[in-house]
């Protein structure tokens, strides 16, 4: 089992839809959590960090996090054919500092 | 955010030379920074944990002295390909955690070894 484990996809959702993307870990002492977009041919940028259970919201973007399922969560509302990227999900554990990231998921958003 | 910056951002040698890669933080300290490596569709995968006043960190299966990583200061870390060959051509991506654990990653170099 992968420490951090996404749906590789391809996810495709319509323009102004709503895109969920899912990522799973495996390290119940995970202390925090973020979601990295990356586009063809550049480097990961963040997007989200959360770091308590609920809700985080930015924008179109909002996280969710729920430690006793050990399970994060990205939606994007209104999704726009510039989201169109793969999303990587991270977790940071007791080794401060390093993320284990999971293998992404590539999403398409078709206008 | 915080902002890393990776020189050069492209790169093209012949098989058997080195390369050196550089990577700066430039509005913060870390005493640590992280280098990975992404070939074409697949996902990262971390080569190595550069600490500032120490030695590098390496993943299994990664060759520490093909891959010499120096983390001259709380700003700099450097990866040197040395002997590169074919295989080596990948896109090298170094970040960099603040103080609030968060990564931020360089623009990336993108290595072709002819």
């Amino acid at each position: 089992q992968k420490e951090v484990e996404q749906n590789s996809g391809p996810l495709s959702v319509p323009e102004g839809a709503i895109a969920s993307l899912n990522c799973t870990y495996s390290d119940r002492v995970s202390q925090s959590f973020f979601w990295y977009r990356q586009y063809s041919g550049k480097s990961p940028e963040l997007i989200m960090s959360i770091y308590s259970n609920g809700d985080k919201e930015d924008g179109r973007f909002t996280a969710q996090l729920n430690k006793a399922s050990q399970y994060v969560s990205l939606l994007i509302r209104d999704s726009q054919p510039s989201d169109s990227a793969t999303y990587l999900c991270a977790v940071n554990g007791t080794n401060a500092g390093k993320s284990t990231f999971g293998d992404g998921t590539t999403l398409t958003v078709k206008p | 955010g915080a902002v890393v910056s990776q020189h050069p951002s492209r790169v093209i040698c012949k098989s058997g030379t080195s390369v050196k890669i550089e990577c700066r933080s430039l509005d913060f300290q870390a005493t640590t920074m992280f280098w990975y490596r992404q070939f074409p569709k697949q996902s990262l995968m971390l080569m190595a944990t550069s600490n500032e006043g120490s030695k590098a960190t390496y993943e299994q299966g990664v060759e520490k002295d093909k891959f010499l990583i120096n983390h001259a200061s709380l700003t700099l870390s450097t990866l040197t390909v040395t002997s590169a060959h074919p295989e080596d051509s990948s896109f090298y991506i170094c970040s960099a955690p603040t103080r609030q654990e968060t990564q931020y990653f360089g623009p990336g170099t993108r290595l072709l070894v002819l």
